[in-house]
């Protein structure tokens, strides 16, 4: 299918860790992207990671890329209630003369005091 | 960070009238995009450009126009607006020969 997938909730208690999953179909994409959307704002973006990686890690989080799946995941350690938000995973397509990021559906975190 | 910006963030509007949505990024990056995203929903590219005087319909069917007279500025145009234009539209920039796109506020848009 043409689609990015991801589940649309998850819900943790606060100190625990995170991980949103996020499936993707171009084997080519370069780039995969996690964005994170804050109620009324714009899109943040949080991350990237190349292709030929397998995991990159910046502060409390962890990018987990599974070429042969086609899976990826962000894991967020130590999750807080200002982590709650949507987060986007997005794979870079190339498509006619440029590049382009298609977008999964979003996950909501929820994070519990 | 990025410095890209968009006005208005909120507009209110009655059928018929034309509108102008603004985005503008000051960081000379040669590619711009116009992203709408219903309430809920993925994003979805309906315009972009590769740099001044270059524009390119995205993968999602809009009524909207765009025009890139200058490098920093990308604004998007709907000549009558409907309520089916009711949406969030989110504008994006990239350097040339770099895919990593950076995000505006967005723009909430309703029609009535």
């Amino acid at each position: 299918g043409e689609d990015v997938e991801q589940s649309l909730f998850l819900s943790v208690r606060e100190g625990d860790s995170s991980v949103i999953n996020c499936t993707y179909t171009d084997s080519s994409s370069t780039y995969l992207y996690w964005y994170k959307q804050e109620p009324g704002a714009g899109l943040q973006l949080l991350t990237y990671i190349f292709s030929n990686m397998d995991m990159k890690q910046d502060q409390r989080l962890t990018v987990l890329l599974n070429k042969k799946d086609k899976h990826l995941s962000l894991r967020i350690a130590d999750t807080q209630t200002g982590d709650s938000a949507i987060y986007f995973c997005a794979e870079s397509r190339f498509g006619g003369a440029t590049n382009k990021l298609i977008f999964g559906t979003g996950t909501l975190l929820a994070v519990q005091p | 960070e990025a410095d890209i910006y968009q006005t208005p963030r909120y507009l209110v509007i009655g059928t018929g009238k034309k509108i102008t949505l603004e985005c503008s990024q000051t960081m000379g990056h040669d590619k711009m995009y116009w992203y709408q995203q219903d309430p809920g929903m993925e994003l979805h590219l309906i315009h972009y450009s590769y740099g001044v005087n270059s524009t390119e319909k995205g993968d999602l069917s809009s009524e909207s126009t765009v025009s890139r007279i200058r490098t920093e500025h990308f604004p998007l145009t709907l000549e009558s607006a409907r309520p089916s234009h009711t949406s969030q539209y989110l504008c994006a920039s990239s350097e040339g020969g770099r895919e990593t796109q950076y995000f505006g506020p967005g723009t909430r848009l309703l029609v009535l």
